[in-house]
C-alpha cells in the first residue's frame, strides 16, 4: 500500500464544510484511495473511495487531483457528531478480502459549536 | 447495509481468567475476518487474519497461543483472550470484507473493550 501523509489535527466549525487532506505521492495506477473515520470508542467506519474521479455520497466529497498525488476529503456541512480520526488508506482494490487495512495516525478533527 | 456485530461491547474480569468475543457478519458471508487492538491514544493494530475453515495468520508478536481465533463458520468469527492479565486491556475490533462500498470495503464491528483487573 502507498504511504499517506495527513495532518496530525484539524478544527472546524459547526455547519461550515470540512475539507480534510491526504498526500499520496507515491500511488500506484491501480491503488484506489479510501477514507474512513474512527469516532470516539467506536470501531472504523467507512466513508468514501475512488480511483482517480471525484466520488460523492451522503456521507461526503472525496476530490481526487488530476495526478494522483494527493485528495481531499469534503464534508458539507460539519456537525458535532463528525468529531472523529480520520484515516486516508490507499491500496488495490482487489486485496480488500485478502489483506487487512493498515492504519496510520489520521487526522483528528475538532468540529467547534 | 452489511453489518458487523461484536459482542460483548465491553467486558471486565479478574487476571487468569480467559474471555472470548465474537464477531458477527449479520447479513453477508465472510470468509475472511480481520482483528484488530487498540490502546488508548493510538491507532488500530493489526492483530491476526482469521480464515474461514483454516487456522488463523498471526502478526509478529502476537502470541498465537494466548489470542485463540476460532472461525468455524462464514458467519462467525471468535476471538478467546486467554489468562488474560491487566496489560491484555485494550479496545479490540474485528471487520469483514463487505459493506455499502460494496465488495471492495472492510466493514467493522463496534469494538470490545476488555478491563482486566
Amino acid at each position: 500500500d502507498a504511504k499517506t501523509t495527513q495532518p496530525p489535527s484539524m478544527d472546524c466549525a459547526e455547519g461550515r464544510a470540512a475539507n480534510l487532506p491526504c498526500n499520496h505521492s507515491t500511488i500506484s495506477g491501480n491503488e484506489y484511495v479510501y477514507w474512513y473515520r474512527q469516532i470516539h470508542s467506536q470501531g472504523p467506519q467507512y466513508i468514501i473511495h475512488g480511483l482517480k474521479n471525484n466520488e460523492t455520497n451522503e456521507m461526503a466529497s472525496l476530490i481526487i487531483t488530476e495526478d494522483r498525488k494527493s485528495s481531499t476529503l469534503i464534508l458539507p456541512h460539519a456537525t458535532l457528531r463528525d468529531t472523529a480520526v480520520y484515516y486516508c488508506i490507499v491500496r488495490v482494490a482487489r486485496d480488500t478480502g485478502r489483506r487487512a487495512l493498515t492504519f496510520g495516525s489520521g487526522t483528528r478533527l475538532q468540529v467547534q459549536p | 447495509g452489511a453489518v458487523v456485530s461484536q459482542h460483548p461491547s465491553w467486558v471486565i474480569c479478574k487476571s487468569g481468567t480467559s474471555v472470548k468475543i465474537e464477531c458477527r457478519s449479520l447479513d453477508f458471508q465472510a470468509t475472511t475476518m480481520f482483528w484488530y487492538r487498540q490502546f488508548p491514544k493510538q491507532s488500530l493494530m493489526l492483530m491476526a487474519t482469521s480464515n474461514e475453515g483454516s487456522k488463523a495468520t498471526y502478526e509478529q508478536g502476537v502470541e498465537k497461543d494466548k489470542f485463540l481465533i476460532n472461525h468455524a463458520s462464514l458467519t462467525l468469527s471468535t476471538l478467546t483472550v486467554t489468562s488474560a492479565h491487566p496489560e491484555d486491556s485494550s479496545f479490540y475490533i474485528c471487520s469483514a470484507r463487505g459493506g455499502s462500498g460494496g465488495a471492495n470495503v472492510l466493514t467493522f464491528g463496534a469494538g470490545s473493550r476488555l478491563t482486566v483487573l
